[in-house]
């Protein structure tokens, strides 16, 4: 089966620029996630979806992060006015759903913000 | 609160030689826990998970509640295993991973 895309694969920007990552998850998985990865750092998640609706966002920087997961499969990540400390690879993974599927891991996109 | 350690920034053994990756967690309740694993180039990928109590490419990890632990284990390390490792463990409120710091595994012929 096809895994988890995400576009763009990198990107650089210049702080308070806007940039917006795409992410397509494994056919058929209604449980959708964004990590945040610094470098030396483990995952951290940003936001969690189950099919279009929010189910935590709590680590999510609102003033300036945004994700939408319109129709319950493709989603956006956005960020606008982008910092230097938000330099990290963003990660998507997709389940099944429930809280004890396997979550399948995308290739990332590495920003970095100059 | 929550939380996964994983101590060592860089492990390096030869080849043929046991390893153990350490991973302990801090959670209120019983623990689900996982070791996932990112080889050069390639996405995070779930190695094992301690729930089906499998050995996957000969590693195998033992949840010990007493010692929270939950540490990875291969008795003779191969070149191929050398890799960036991950412990975590998922709330079971909603189904996030929380990660450790990784552990990086260098594997010399």
């Amino acid at each position: 089966e096809a895994g988890v895309a995400q576009s763009p694969r990198y990107k650089i920007i210049e702080k308070r620029q806007s940039v917006a990552f795409w992410c397509n998850p494994i056919s058929g998985h209604a449980t959708l996630y964004w990590y945040q990865q610094i470098l030396g750092q483990g995952p951290k998640l940003l936001i969690q979806f189950q099919n279009n609706g929010v189910v935590d966002d709590s680590q999510l920087p609102k003033d300036r992060f945004s994700a939408e997961r319109l129709k319950g499969v493709d989603s956006t990540l956005k960020i606008q006015p982008a910092k230097l400390e938000d330099s990290a690879v963003y990660l998507c993974a997709s389940s099944l759903g429930g809280t004890l599927g396997t979550q399948y891991f995308g290739p990332g996109t590495r920003l970095t913000v100059l | 609160a929550q939380r996964v350690t994983q101590p060592e920034k860089l492990l390096s053994v030869f080849k043929g030689a046991p390893v153990e990756l350490k991973c302990n967690y801090s959670y209120s309740g019983s623990p689900e826990l996982f070791w996932y694993v990112q080889y050069s180039r390639q996405r995070l990928q779930l190695l094992l998970r301690h729930i089906s109590r499998e050995s996957i490419k000969g590693f195998t990890a033992d949840l010990n509640k007493g010692e929270t632990s939950f540490h990875l284990k291969k008795p003779f390390a191969q070149e191929e295993d050398s890799a960036m490792y991950y412990c975590a463990l998922i709330d079971n409120q909603g189904g996030k991973l929380i990660f450790g710091q990784g552990t990086e595994l260098s594997v010399k012929p």
